[in-house]
């Protein structure tokens, strides 16, 4: 079945250092994949979005790439910031309207 | 535009009563999601529904839990009896399907339940 694999936290950084999140899946047919971010106390929120292999998606200085040949979409960024703290999930939406969702990296950005 | 709307934020009960959560989902979304999330599981999908119906109840964890959305613009997730071990922090998000375009789900802040 479809199903959504991303590296496990919790990952710790300092401030400006470049940031990887793995995300592999499996799925049938082009599913379309999704970074959401949830802040403590909060729901999680879209981050960004690719609905068709090659499409990079990107949103807050974040960015990810649909690759179909590794069946990868690893969110990345630049210079994390403090205020980046906090659970990235990565998830997957191939047909109908169910999600599924990785288990959730949680990062810590130290000053 | 306002987003998903839930209530209560916080609830604390002793165990053996019954705890209704509710959810007031984008206007214009037809579809809507109960999701449980804590540290041992992560995010759970309970239960979704697609334009007031239920589609998939699967992932509920037992006949404790209930789920009704009566109209496009409610739903409620009920447990009864409560028990400690349903502590949780319980997540709506509602999306617009069928309009051939994946659209992705939009959350509530969630409801932290706490069961003494």
């Amino acid at each position: 079945g479809d199903s959504v694999t991303q590296m496990e936290g919790p990952v710790t950084l300092s401030e400006e250092a470049f940031l990887t999140i793995n995300c592999t899946y499996t799925a049938t047919g082009y599913p379309s994949l999704f970074w959401y971010v949830q802040y403590p106390g909060e729901g999680l929120q879209l981050l960004l979005k690719a609905t068709k292999a090659d499409d990079k998606g990107s949103n807050k200085g974040f960015e990810a790439t649909y690759r179909k040949e590794t069946t990868s979409f690893h969110l990345e960024k630049g210079s994390v910031q403090v205020s980046d703290s906090a659970v990235y999930f990565c998830a997957l939406l191939r047909t109908g309207n169910q999600f599924y969702f990785g288990t959730g990296t949680s990062l810590t950005v130290i000053p | 535009d306002a987003g998903v709307i839930q209530s209560p934020r916080h609830e604390v009960t002793e165990m053996g009563q019954e705890v209704t959560l509710r959810c007031k989902p984008i206007s214009g979304h037809n579809s809507l999601f109960w999701y449980r999330q804590t540290m041992m599981r992560g995010l759970e999908l309970l239960i979704y529904f697609n334009n007031n119906v239920p589609i998939d109840d699967s992932g509920m964890p037992e006949d404790r839990f209930s789920a009704k959305m009566p109209n496009a613009s409610f739903s409620t997730l009920k447990i009864q009896p409560s028990e400690p071990r349903d502590s949780a922090v319980y997540f709506c998000a509602s999306t617009r399907s069928g309009t051939g375009r994946n659209q992705p789900q939009h959350f509530g802040d969630g409801t932290r339940l706490s069961i003494l």
